[in-house]
Formats: C-alpha cells, sequence, structure tokens
C-alpha cells in the first residue's frame, strides 16, 4: 500500500514569513513529485512539480526533495494571506497514478 | 491552453436519475482522470483513461460508468446514485499517466437527494 502523508495542520504563520510544508512516501520507487494548492470549494491547482534530488524554485516557491529519505518539501517565502490554502503532496511513478497525501491547512495571519 | 473544462457545474439530481458529467481538454494529453473529493478530503481517484485504455478504481461502484469518446472528451455516466456519492467531481489531463493528472478542471459539485 504506498502512503504518503502530511501533517494535517492547522499550520499558522505570520504574513512575510516562510512556510515551510512537509510530506513523506512510502513507495522508494516513486519518480515524480506535485504540489498542489487547494481553496475551499475549488479545484487543486498545480503549483510545483520535481523529479530529480535538490530543490527546483518559482517565484516564491521552491520545493525540495531526498529521495533517500523520502521526502519532498515545499517553502513558500514571503507568506500573504492569499497563500492561506490546503496544500496537496501528491506522488507517483512512472505508469501508475499518483497517491495523494491528506493535505496541510495553511494559515497566513495578517 | 492549460484549461480543462467541465459541465455542469452544479448538479442537483434524485436516486432515480440518470445524468452525465462531461469533461473536455485541448491541450493534446493522452491521460484523462475522474477524481471525486468529498470535504476535507484529498481527491480519490476513480478512473483512468490512458492511450485509450481504461483502468478502474475497483472501489468504485456500478452506478459510476465513464465514457471516453475520443481523446479529448471524458463523460462520467451516473445511475441511481445514493446520497452517500454527494461530492465534488473533478476531471482532470495529464501529458501521460506518469503526472498522474497535472491540470484539473473545476470540477462538478454534485448533490444526491
Amino acid at each position: 500500500q504506498k502512503e504518503v502523508e502530511q501533517n494535517s495542520g492547522p499550520l499558522s504563520v505570520p504574513e512575510g514569513a516562510i512556510a515551510s510544508l512537509n510530506c513523506t512516501y512510502s513507495d522508494r520507487g516513486s519518480q515524480s513529485f506535485f504540489w498542489y494548492r487547494q481553496y475551499s470549494g475549488k479545484s487543486p491547482e498545480l503549483i510545483m512539480f520535481i523529479y530529480s534530488n535538490g530543490d527546483k524554485e518559482d517565484g516564491r516557491f521552491t520545493a525540495q526533495l531526498n529521495k533517500a529519505s523520502q521526502y519532498v518539501s515545499l517553502l513558500i517565502r514571503d507568506s500573504q494571506p492569499s497563500d492561506s490554502a490546503t496544500y496537496l503532496c501528491a506522488v507517483g511513478s512512472y505508469g501508475q497514478n499518483f497517491v495523494f497525501g491528506p493535505g496541510t491547512r495553511l494559515s497566513v495571519l495578517p | 491552453d492549460t484549461e480543462v473544462t467541465q459541465t455542469p457545474k452544479h448538479l442537483v439530481m434524485g436516486m432515480t436519475n440518470k445524468k452525465s458529467l462531461k469533461c473536455e481538454q485541448h491541450m493534446g494529453h493522452r491521460a484523462m482522470y475522474w477524481y471525486k473529493q468529498k470535504a476535507k478530503k484529498p481527491p480519490e481517484l476513480m478512473f483512468v483513461y490512458s492511450y485509450e485504455k481504461l483502468s478502474i478504481n475497483e472501489s468504485v461502484p456500478s452506478r459510476f460508468s465513464p465514457e471516453c469518446p475520443n481523446s479529448s472528451l471524458l463523460n462520467l455516466h451516473l445511475h441511481a446514485l445514493q446520497p452517500e456519492d454527494s461530492a465534488l467531481y473533478l476531471c482532470a489531463s495529464s501529458q501521460d499517466n506518469r503526472a498522474g493528472g497535472t491540470y484539473f478542471g473545476p470540477g462538478t459539485r454534485l448533490t444526491v437527494t
């Protein structure tokens, strides 16, 4: 049974701070890793994807992947109240459908 | 264009009704998906069409049946649903099934009465 775990939160950070979201996965054969943001009542929106060990930056977002330790994280710099949402981690392997984690609720306080 | 469209946005149906949800993408993606999402839960995969081959989550009841008329369209036919089937139904597409649904549509909010 492939599992993806995230802290459910809520994770509260003050505006302007760095928010750090973590995700661990059980399948060592996993190859693709995604972070989605989902606002209440809306569909998931892809923020980042990462396939290789290390960091990948896109604007205020940085995804970090460590396959040896089987974790992937998402850092949000200069957090804004508009970043308040549920963040879903998803992990996949080629030829197989990916698995979502339960999501972490982030609250950015003005 | 990275859009996946879904119709209708909202649907209320009785337990004896037959209805269909529709999904369309024009990104040339070869994999399309149906997910079901209950409140405060992650999306749960129901069906995958990848390169014209259907994969089914075996836990999905037969009152849900997918149809893929062509590589851009995906339908979900609903029949004799139960109130517990009320949820947000999400369609997604990806270039191949490695991504498992990179782009999601806005969803159809289904209420079964």
